[in-house]
């Protein structure tokens, strides 16, 4: 089945300790990308990246750092968290192409900062 | 910039009604218009989409058609059901963009 993985589905922190946020996808997509998802606000941007080895920020990159070193996996990680990156996190994929094609997206992961 | 706006939730219908949510865009160029839905502990999903102007996207009895003259991609659905009840998104992408951006996101909640 395809799909975009997440883990984990919900996680609790405090400030400061550092996590990875795990995404995972079996479609072969070269393009990958990270949304945080606040009430009122919608979904924005962190990072994304349109194939291995190259990544970019997005509308909301501050705090957040990624990886791509293999085609299906795009980590996000947060080296020192704070109680303002508390959200629902998105990670998603597809193919570009001249005309974008729809985002695949995993579940969520729910992350609290105290 | 580019910028999605769609009307402000919640909706509250009962079933069988009728179904708008306003979504209008501010975009250069020609982009590429979605509605996306999220269900309760889900992900986004994809709904429609359509590519330029005068395009009718459908699915699940939901449609919506890019009025360029407008700037404008409601989307609409004739019966809603229970089922139905959920976020919905409204999003816009440039030839070769690098990201959706996304409305704010409306909630449907539909009663039986």
């Amino acid at each position: 089945e395809a799909q975009v993985t997440q883990n984990p589905r919900y996680l609790i922190t405090v400030t400061g300790k550092k996590l990875t946020v795990t995404c995972s996808q079996n479609m072969n997509h070269e393009y990958m990308s990270w949304y945080r998802q606040d009430p009122g606000l919608g979904l924005r941007q962190i990072y994304y990246s349109m194939n291995v080895e190259v990544t970019d920020k997005g509308d909301v990159p501050e705090g957040y750092k990624v990886s791509r070193k293999e085609k299906r996996n795009f980590p996000l990680i947060l080296e020192s968290p704070s109680p303002n990156q508390t959200s629902l996190y998105f990670c998603a994929s597809s193919s570009p192409g001249p005309i974008p094609l729809p985002l695949h997206f995993g579940n969520g992961t729910r992350l609290t900062v105290t | 910039g580019n910028s999605v706006t769609q009307m402000e939730g919640p909706v509250t219908l009962s079933e069988e009604a009728f179904l708008t949510i306003n979504c209008t865009y501010t975009a250069t160029g020609y982009p590429s218009l979605f509605w996306y839905v999220q269900y309760p502990g889900e992900g986004l999903q994809l709904l429609l989409k359509a590519t330029k102007a005068d395009d009718k996207g459908s699915n699940k009895g939901f449609e919506a058609t890019y009025r360029k003259e407008t700037t404008s991609f409601h989307l609409e659905k004739g019966s809603v059901q229970v089922s139905d009840s959920a976020v919905y998104f409204c999003a816009l992408s440039d030839f070769g963009g690098t990201a959706l951006i996304f409305g704010k996101g409306t909630t449907l909640s539909v009663s039986s």
